[in-house]
């Protein structure tokens, strides 16, 4: 148990509509990382906040955002959902110095139908 | 832009052999390579990392090289077992930053 925590484990949505994906990361660690992972391809970088601000940005699409909250919990809002947005979002987080072990929790399955 | 290539995509070697695992960076200013495994139906969990003020690091069957020069870093896992099967992925980051860049990974099958 890496002490990552997401949820829901599982979501199956229709396209066009909107979803909610949340993490709690790791007590302590204050930078939350959000990773796509499709269909047998690598983990892309999609946005990463520290302490409740936003840090660095990847590859993320507008119709993608996310915030972290005072307690610390991230959500990734996903909206205006396609068939491509099916894929597997991780969430990681590190401790205060950040460049070191990143913590994945298990992942949130989407698929778009 | 920052990039991390990984080769091979896949890997089988016989139980008892070596895998090795291959990975270039773009980034001469990435000082932090962590490699990390992952299970089916599971998230990353790291394995091992290496700074760019170290050349080689071991732990158990499990080694990671760094060569600077040609930004390249290696995965060495000897002894393989069945459980080693998984898909395995190299990243790299560095200081100031707090994102991490992955390679695109690699199936090892480690046939019994």
């Amino acid at each position: 148990d890496s002490g990552v925590t997401q949820t829901p484990k599982h979501l199956i949505t229709a396209t066009g509509q909107r979803v909610t994906l949340r993490c709690s990361p790791r007590s302590g660690d204050l930078s939350v990382y959000w990773y796509q992972q499709s269909l047998d391809q690598g983990l892309q970088f999609l946005i990463q906040y520290y302490n409740g601000e936003e840090r660095a940005k990847g590859n993320i699409l507008e119709r993608f955002s996310a915030q972290q909250f005072p307690d610390l919990h991230s959500e990734l809002n996903l909206s205006s959902l396609e068939l491509g947005d099916s894929a597997l979002y991780f969430c990681a987080s590190t401790p205060v110095q950040g460049n070191t072990e990143a913590f994945f929790g298990q992942g949130t399955r989407l698929t778009v139908v | 832009g920052e990039n991390v290539e990984q080769h091979p995509s896949t890997l089988s070697v016989q139980e008892g052999d070596s895998a090795v695992i291959k990975c270039t960076y773009s980034d001469s200013a990435s000082n932090y390579f962590p490699w990390y495994k992952q299970e089916l139906g599971k998230g990353p969990q790291l394995i091992i990392d290496i700074r760019s003020n170290v050349g080689e690091k071991k732990d158990q069957r499990i080694a990671v090289t760094l060569n600077k020069t040609a930004k390249h870093f290696s995965l060495h896992i000897t002894e393989t077992q069945p459980e080693d099967s998984a898909v395995y992925f190299c990243a790299a980051s560095k200081g100031g930053t707090y994102k991490y860049i992955f390679g695109t990974g690699t199936r090892l099958k480690v046939l019994a």
